[in-house]
């Protein structure tokens, strides 16, 4: 099946800070889907990128679709403690478009 | 504004019970699928639909039923539960036709001893 190399696995951080993490695949994505999961709670979507070479922004957060369409970016910027939580890739496969998902990047906010 | 709800939160079983795990979307929406996740692994597909009476096997279908009946509801049968069953369990549910987002549930946490 398609793999998602998600990095980085963690990431321990200062309120305040930038974040960055991505997701490289050896395939062929025509959307690029980013989730967050809060603890205890279900993955919720944060932003969608729908083109080669596309920037999207949603407040604080910033995303990427790679040009070669087998990557994607995103960032936080001035995190803040409610940003704790598991940060998935999850690009849509097949007809049905059926999720994959990455491993998560585990963030971790230091007040 | 329900939106997905999954019955239980948690449950434990004993090897070779059987359970079923309710899963119920209020957004008339056609597309059902169910996830697990273990601890690194994200999220992995177990069984989806994509209207009442279409069920289809996803990455890791072996030891899980589905059916759907309805359009609101898409439960997911264990029908002899073994440890390597423990985990937790995510439905969602998504408009079908085009890339429409996805609505998770709270998730049920599943021990299997």
């Amino acid at each position: 099946g398609q793999q998602l190399n998600q990095s980085p696995q963690s990431m321990f951080i200062q309120e305040g800070e930038d974040v960055s993490m991505n997701c490289t695949s050896s395939s062929i994505f025509n959307t690029w889907l980013w989730y967050k999961q809060d603890p205890g709670e279900g993955p919720v979507l944060l932003i969608a990128l729908y083109k080669a070479g596309e920037l999207t922004s949603n407040g604080r957060l910033t995303a990427q679709f790679g040009i070669t369409r087998k990557d994607s970016f995103l960032n936080i910027s001035a995190s803040i403690p409610s940003d704790v939580g598991i940060y998935f890739c999850a690009p849509p496969i097949g007809s049905q478009g059926n999720l994959i998902f990455g491993k998560g990047t585990k963030l971790s906010v230091k007040p | 504004n329900a939106g997905v709800t999954q019955t239980p939160k948690f449950q434990v079983l004993k090897t070779g019970q059987s359970m079923t795990l309710q899963c119920a979307q209020d957004m008339n929406h056609e597309y059902m699928s169910w996830y697990r996740q273990d601890p690194g692994m994200g999220l992995r597909l177990i069984h989806y639909s994509v209207g009442a009476g279409i069920t289809d096997q996803g990455e890791v279908p072996n030891g899980y039923n589905v059916s759907r009946s309805t359009t609101e509801d898409f439960p997911l049968r264990l029908l002899s539960a073994a440890p390597s069953q423990t985990s937790v369990y995510f439905c969602a549910s998504r408009r079908t036709g085009g890339i429409g987002e996805a609505f998770f549930g709270q998730g049920t946490r599943l021990t299997v001893v």
